[in-house]
């Protein structure tokens, strides 16, 4: 079956700092994979997706993912968090070809910025 | 981007009440839609696809009878939570996809979601 695990809960890290979220999949095929974020009242924003092609992933708002097959990961990064990045960010596989079929997503893991 | 919206964003209600969550994809057409619901702290879970013209898809475990989906037509998706209990009150979210094209994959545009609070 296919899951999605974010490691982590909760991250705190301070303004300007280096970030990365941790994403494993579990998928029989190649998956589609996606980071949206959800901040408190918004709904949830897609940040980027991978499809095919080249494994590393840009993003909106300075983000990017690598892909590693051999991993079964799609971690999330961005070189220098901003405070306004605080929020609720989603790892989710898509089940299917495209995004016409039902997106699984992981956990979450919160992200606080300390000043 | 594609946009998507949901009414009430809000809705509070007495226990044994029917609650009506629509679904609108504001600038696109939608054939397909999906109704997640989000608890406290956690993530998504998909509770049915909506599909216009045909019946809803059901995840294993949801109650078709309690959860009644109408797809009305190409924009508007209708979530009826009936007979509404306490242990239903949560954040219920929708989405709706738009089509990549052959060179990409279809992104899911979410709409803000409903609070319903059953009392």
């Amino acid at each position: 079956a296919q899951s999605v695990t974010q490691p982590d809960i909760h991250i705190t890290v301070s303004e300007g700092a280096s970030l990365e979220l941790r994403c494993n999949y579990s998928y029989g095929a190649t998956p589609y994979l996606f980071w949206y974020v959800q901040s408190p009242g918004q709904g949830l924003q897609l940040l980027l997706k991978y499809f095919s092609g080249d494994t590393l992933v840009q993003g909106i708002k300075g983000f990017e993912a690598e892909f590693k097959r051999s991993q079964s990961s799609f971690n999330l990064r961005k070189p220098s968090v901003h405070w306004s990045d605080a929020a609720e960010y989603f790892c989710a596989v898509g089940a299917g070809a495209g995004g016409y079929n039902k997106l699984i997503f992981g956990a979450g893991t919160r992200l606080a910025v300390h000043p | 981007g594609a946009v998507v919206s949901q009414h009430p964003s809000r809705v509070i209600c007495k226990s044994g009440t029917s609650v009506k969550i629509e679904c609108r994809s504001l600038d696109f057409q939608a054939t397909t839609m999906f109704w997640y619901r989000q608890f406290p702290k956690q993530s998504l879970m998909l509770m049915a696809t909506s599909n216009e013209g045909s019946k809803a898809t059901y995840e294993q475990g949801v109650e078709k009878d309690k959860f009644l989906i109408n797809h009305a037509s190409l924009t508007l998706s209708t979530l009826t939570v009936t007979s509404a209990h306490p242990e239903d009150s949560s954040f219920y979210i929708c989405s709706a996809p738009v089509s990549g094209g052959l060179d990409s994959t279809d992104t899911q545009y979410f709409g803000p979601g409903t609070r319903l609070t059953v009392l």
